[in-house]
């Protein structure tokens, strides 16, 4: 099967530019979640999607970061503006979770991640 | 709620010495757990995962995992460490219910020839 599709790969733009990600999940993938990875640190969940609805964006700055799932398939998540402490790299991941299966052990998949560097 | 804890944030080990990765969680209920490593500049992989099936977990690369509920561990090991293997690795729980993926801050696995 194919795997989770991220681009662009890298990104370099300057404070107060904005710049949007983009994320195809595993095909049948009800569950998508967006992770921002700051160098040295572990993956930190900015907002979770079932199919087209968010489940949790308790961690997603609002006043700049936006995200949709239009479809319930892709997503892209946005920043504007961006801020210099946006470098990082952000990770998008799917589920095989909220299919009707019950989900025990199902593992997430993720991407190659775009790494934002914000100068 | 649950958590992950992982005991160290760096370990180094000489080639061809045997690897332990230590992960301690918590948990409410029988939990769902993870190992994943990340190489240099690329996504994380999923190393193995835990079933309630067995307690001694074997994932890819050789590495392996064993559940203990009475310590509430998830430890990683491997017998004989690669040069590939330097790497970071992650422990993850699935928060039951909320499909949430906990993780642990990292250990920075190094290889020294």
């Amino acid at each position: 099967e194919a795997g989770v599709a991220q681009s662009p790969r890298y990104k370099i733009i300057e404070k107060r530019q904005s710049v949007a990600f983009w994320c195809n999940p595993i095909s049948g993938h009800a569950t998508l979640y967006w992770y921002q990875q700051i160098l040295g640190q572990g993956p930190k969940l900015l907002i979770q999607f079932q199919n087209n609805g968010v489940v949790d964006d308790s961690q997603l700055p609002k006043d700049r970061f936006s995200a949709e799932r239009l479809k319930g398939v892709d997503s892209t998540l946005k920043i504007q503006p961006a801020k210099l402490e946006d470098s990082a790299v952000y990770l998008c991941a799917s589920s095989f979770l909220g299919q009707g299966a019950t989900g025990y052990n199902s593992p997430l998949h993720f991407g190659n991640g775009t790494r934002l560097t914000v100068t | 709620a649950q958590s992950v804890t992982q005991l160290d944030s760096h370990v180094s080990v000489s080639e061809g010495t045997p690897v332990l990765l230590r992960c301690n969680y918590s948990s409410s209920y029988s939990p769902s757990l993870f190992w994943y490593v990340q190489h240099p500049n690329k996504g994380l992989q999923l190393l193995l995962k835990y079933t309630s099936a067995a307690t001694l977990v074997k994932g890819i690369n050789g590495f392996e995992a064993e559940f203990k509920k009475s310590e509430t561990s998830f430890h990683l090991t491997k017998p004989s460490a690669h040069m590939s293997d330097a790497a970071e690795y992650f422990c993850v729980v699935m928060a039951s219910g909320t499909y949430k993926y906990i993780f642990g801050t990292g250990t920075r696995l190094k290889v020294l020839a």
